[in-house]
């Protein structure tokens, strides 16, 4: 099992550009997370999906949007970069049962936007 | 939106010390967990705690679930150099765990000097 992992590791993005990060996870979870971290802030919940087909916001949802396609996929998308985006990306997964709200990490997202 | 206050910020021991952190909230929480974060990595579970009062030890690690739920601590005894990184506290509120979603803290920054 790969477990969750993402794409791209690292990106410099210019002000105004857009991309998409992509997490992808094989354990079948239910629960998808994307999360940035910044210093000091530790990590801040940007959108989720408690399903396929189904995202909802999280504390932080603006100039971001996501999409669940496939159960196994969460994309992250930033239409039109600004360098507060600048952080670190992880995406997390986990099931959906009572006692098993552990979340599982990607390796994370380096974004630099000038 | 929701907050927990994760303390110290930054801790920095000699070897074979120990280390006592921990998180409080004004909310109540069903979950506490603990989750270290390596270099360049994601955040990666330590300690699961689901019942009030509950002590949990992985290891050198030693957890607590408080008895208002609304705190939990977490020591670690007779440090050593891997023992650096990113300590973050993370909690479900009541009535969240039908979206799984997690309140992380700040971040404890522990770095042990051999």
């Amino acid at each position: 099992n790969a477990g969750v992992t993402q794409t791209p590791k690292f990106r410099v993005l210019k002000t105004g550009q857009s991309m998409t990060l992509l997490c992808a996870q094989d354990m079948n979870h239910e629960y998808m997370y994307w999360y940035r971290q910044d210093p000091g802030m530790g990590l801040r919940l940007i959108h989720y999906s408690v399903g396929e087909g189904t995202t909802a916001k999280g504390e932080v949802p603006d100039g971001y949007n996501v999409s669940r396609l496939k159960k196994q996929n969460f994309l992250l998308g930033l239409e039109s970069a600004a360098p507060s985006q600048t952080s670190v990306y992880f995406c997390a997964s986990s099931y959906y049962s009572p006692r098993e709200e552990t979340q599982y990490f990607g390796p994370g997202t380096r974004l630099l936007v000038l | 939106g929701q907050q927990l206050n994760q303390s110290p910020q930054s801790m920095f021991i000699q070897e074979g010390e120990d280390v006592s952190m921990n998180c409080t909230s004004s909310s109540i929480f069903n979950t506490w967990l603990w989750y270290k974060q390596d270099p360049g990595e994601g955040p990666v579970l330590l300690i699961a705690l689901y019942k009030a009062g509950e002590l949990t030890s992985n290891g050198r690690l030693t957890a607590q679930f408080g008895i208002t739920r609304k705190d939990s601590f977490l020591n670690i005894s007779a440090s050593i150099p891997s023992d650096v990184g990113i300590y973050f506290c993370a909690g479900q509120l009541r009535g969240s765990s039908n979206t799984g979603k997690l309140i992380f803290g700040q971040g404890t920054t522990l770095q042990v000097k051999p």
